[in-house]
């Protein structure tokens, strides 16, 4: 079974652009998240989404917008790109939304702005 | 705020070893705790989850062990080996989300 896949798995854009990462969840599960690793640091948690409805949002500004499909697929939008949007970003599927359950991550996304 | 600090920040140790990586957290209010394992440039990859209510998991070399009451955890890795070299990184879980608070982790080196 394929696990979460992500794409682009590298990507470089110039400050001001924009960017969407992708996500497909492991099928049957109905949660995704989306976290931000800076280099050097611990994932930060961005959003989450589960039955297609926002359930959780971390401390990140307006810029930064997700939203999942009908298929429980993900895209995570950022807008005007600043350096500091240099990162790893990571996608995490699980089959609820609940802490219950275990969040199964995928490979990631390496943004560089330039 | 659910603060997760995570020391050393990097160990490295002969091959054959055993270790222990420590792992603190802020607010003992948490639904369970996981460790994962991070290659360079990779995604995470889950080791050992510990609900709440218990206090250790084990898998082959690996055990786990969480005092929810100090707010620690810790990992120990018995008998270390070239291939475990890595970033280990520690995150606790609230009940109602997937809002997990990571430490920064330990980097691991184990030498031949």
């Amino acid at each position: 079974d394929a696990g979460v896949t992500q794409s682009p798995t590298h990507l470089i854009k110039t400050r001001g652009q924009h960017v969407t990462l992708r996500c497909s969840p492991i099928s049957g599960h109905k949660s995704v998240s989306w976290y931000q690793q800076v280099l050097g640091q611990g994932p930060q948690f961005i959003f989450q989404y589960y039955e297609k409805e926002e359930r959780g949002r971390g401390n990140f500004p307006d810029r930064f917008s997700a939203r999942q499909f009908p298929n429980y697929s993900s895209e995570l939008n950022v807008n005007a790109l600043l350096l500091g949007d240099s990162a790893l970003y990571l996608c995490a599927s699980s089959l609820g939304g609940a802490g219950a359950n275990v969040l199964t991550f995928g490979a990631g996304s390496r943004l560089t702005v330039l | 705020k659910q603060e997760v600090t995570q020391i050393p920040a990097a160990l490295s140790v002969p091959e054959g070893e055993n270790l222990v990586l420590n792992c603190s957290f802020t607010d003992s209010a948490i639904y369970n705790l996981q460790w994962f394992r991070q290659d360079p440039g990779k995604g995470l990859t889950s080791l050992l989850l510990i609900q709440s209510s218990q206090r250790e998991q084990t898998s082959g070399r690996l055990n786990a062990s969480l005092d929810k009451s100090s707010g620690r955890s810790t990992l120990y890795i018995a008998a270390s080996q070239p291939g475990d070299s890595a970033t280990y990184l520690c995150a606790v879980r609230p009940r109602y989300n997937n809002d997990m608070r990571f430490g920064a982790g330990t980097r691991l080196t184990v030498k031949p």
